[in-house]
């Protein structure tokens, strides 16, 4: 059974704190995401990393970054986390599908809810 | 520029009725559609997917879409709805700008009894 997990489902931290929140997927996939869902904002893509050590920036990826060391753990990292970063992050990773122009089904965590204070 | 709209933020429909949620895109090429649902607390799920082939796609737990590459539409159908079925459903589109998917606003789905 494919499995993605988060570290934290739910976390409070202080303005200014850094901020680490790490995925694990067992799927050997290629891809892995990071996303905030926002009420009324549906999934915006924070980054994304396509093999172990790289990494593009998404959407929205001011004032976070990442980190991927090994195939199967991606990091998101809050620098210096405020108020605004509070949200619900989401993890996500898919296999690498030539076919489809690299898309494929993602696979997600369950979320890390996410609040800073 | 590519997006995804989908224009129902909620929708409550009775248990047994029909149920279809509405998905728009705009996308340059063809499109690979995805719709996911996402239970309260979860992550999200895959319902199904379109690459290519047959426009009306089955997916899981007795959903089904179609692709409609006239009306630039990926809607979403169950014939009969169950109480377990609300939660949040989203459509998305890929590939963009390398191998990303957007994703839709989400559509809420409350079912009364």
């Amino acid at each position: 059974d494919v499995k993605v997990t988060q570290s934290s489902r739910y976390l409070v931290k202080r303005t200014g704190e850094k901020v680490f929140l790490e995925c694990v997927q067992d799927m050997d996939h290629e891809n892995m995401f990071w996303y905030r869902q926002d009420p009324g904002l549906g999934l915006r893509l924070i980054y994304f990393s396509y093999d172990v050590k790289m990494k593009e920036k998404g959407d929205i990826p001011e004032g976070y970054s990442v980190s991927r060391e090994k195939k199967e753990r991606f990091s998101l990292i809050l620098e210096s986390a405020s108020t605004n970063q509070t949200s619900m992050y989401l993890c996500a990773s898919s296999p690498a599908q030539p076919l489809a122009g690299g898309v494929d089904e993602q696979f997600f965590g369950p979320g890390t809810r996410l609040t800073v204070l | 520029a590519q997006s995804v709209t989908q224009p129902d933020i909620h929708i409550t429909v009775s248990e047994g009725a029909s149920l279809e949620l509405r998905c728009n895109y705009s996308y340059g090429a063809t499109p690979y559609l995805f719709w996911y649902v996402q239970s309260p607390g979860q992550g999200l799920q895959l319902l199904l997917k379109y690459f290519s082939g047959d426009t009306l796609v089955q997916g899981i737990k007795g959903f089904e879409a179609e692709f409609k590459r006239s009306q630039s539409s990926f809607n979403l159908r169950k014939p009969s709805v169950h109480w377990s079925d609300a939660a949040e459903y989203f459509c998305a589109v890929g590939p963009t700008g390398g191998f990303k998917t957007i994703f839709g606003a989400g559509t809420r789905l409350f079912v009364k009894a």
